[in-house]
């Protein structure tokens, strides 16, 4: 059963950087044909895709967002990242981390970043 | 990009009801699409996928159906748990996803 847990601080000063990690287990995230990647919900409102990677290590973003994202991965430590620069009081909402194909099988359980002084 | 556009926002509805939920894309997108239900405070969880295939799991009252640009989710006699908020997502490109704006279900 594949499993996957979000970690990282769960408060984050304006215009610093924002830094999450997805640790993976009961799987290898080295597997073909799977996207790693990271949505978010801001407090009352909907769901947003940020960004994928690939198993081979391609990038995919989102547009609105590309300028501030870098999505990574350690096969090493069976786990991938997310860094989004310069945030604000807007970025503020749970973070998903999931493996996908096309749709989103397979979720984290999601943590909640808030940005603020 | 393309955009999804959900509807309606938020309905209200008994146990029992046949509900449909109904998401419009921008531009034509086959039959990538998937829905998902999401409970406060949980992750969403995936209900169907290639707009009608029922994921593993999931009670057969769900049905999807739809393709190109207009796409249904139905319940067909909601239940206790199904009072949730629902969301499309197109993955027709495989290189940028987008979601609906989501769907509250609610019990009037």
């Amino acid at each position: 059963q594949l499993q996957l847990q979000e970690s990282g601080p769960g408060l984050v000063k304006p215009s610093e950087t924002l830094s999450l990690t997805c640790t993976v287990s009961g799987g290898s995230i080295s597997s073909s044909s799977y996207y790693w990647g990271w949505i978010r919900q801001p407090p009352g409102k909907g769901l947003e895709w940020i960004g994928s990677i690939y198993y081979s290590g391609s990038t995919y973003y989102n547009p609105s967002l590309k300028s501030r994202v870098t999505i990574s991965v350690d096969t090493s430590k069976n786990q991938f990242s997310l860094k989004l620069s310069s945030v604000t009081a807007a970025d503020t909402a749970v973070y998903y981390c999931a493996r996908h194909s096309g749709q989103y099988e397979d979720w984290g359980q999601g943590t909640l970043v808030t940005v603020s002084s | 990009a393309i955009q999804m556009t959900q509807s309606p926002s938020s309905l209200s509805a008994s146990v029992g009801d046949r509900v449909t939920i109904t998401c419009r894309a921008s531009q034509g997108i086959r039959n990538d699409l998937g829905w998902y239900q999401q409970k406060p405070g949980k992750a969403p969880k995936l209900l169907i996928y290639a707009a009608s295939s029922l994921q593993s799991g999931v009670p057969s009252r769900f049905s999807g159906s739809g393709s190109g640009t207009d796409f249904t989710l139905t319940i067909s006699s909601l239940q206790p748990e199904d009072f949730a908020t629902y969301y499309c997502l197109q993955d027709y490109n495989y290189r940028t996803w987008t979601f609906g704006q989501g769907t509250k279900v609610e019990i009037k």
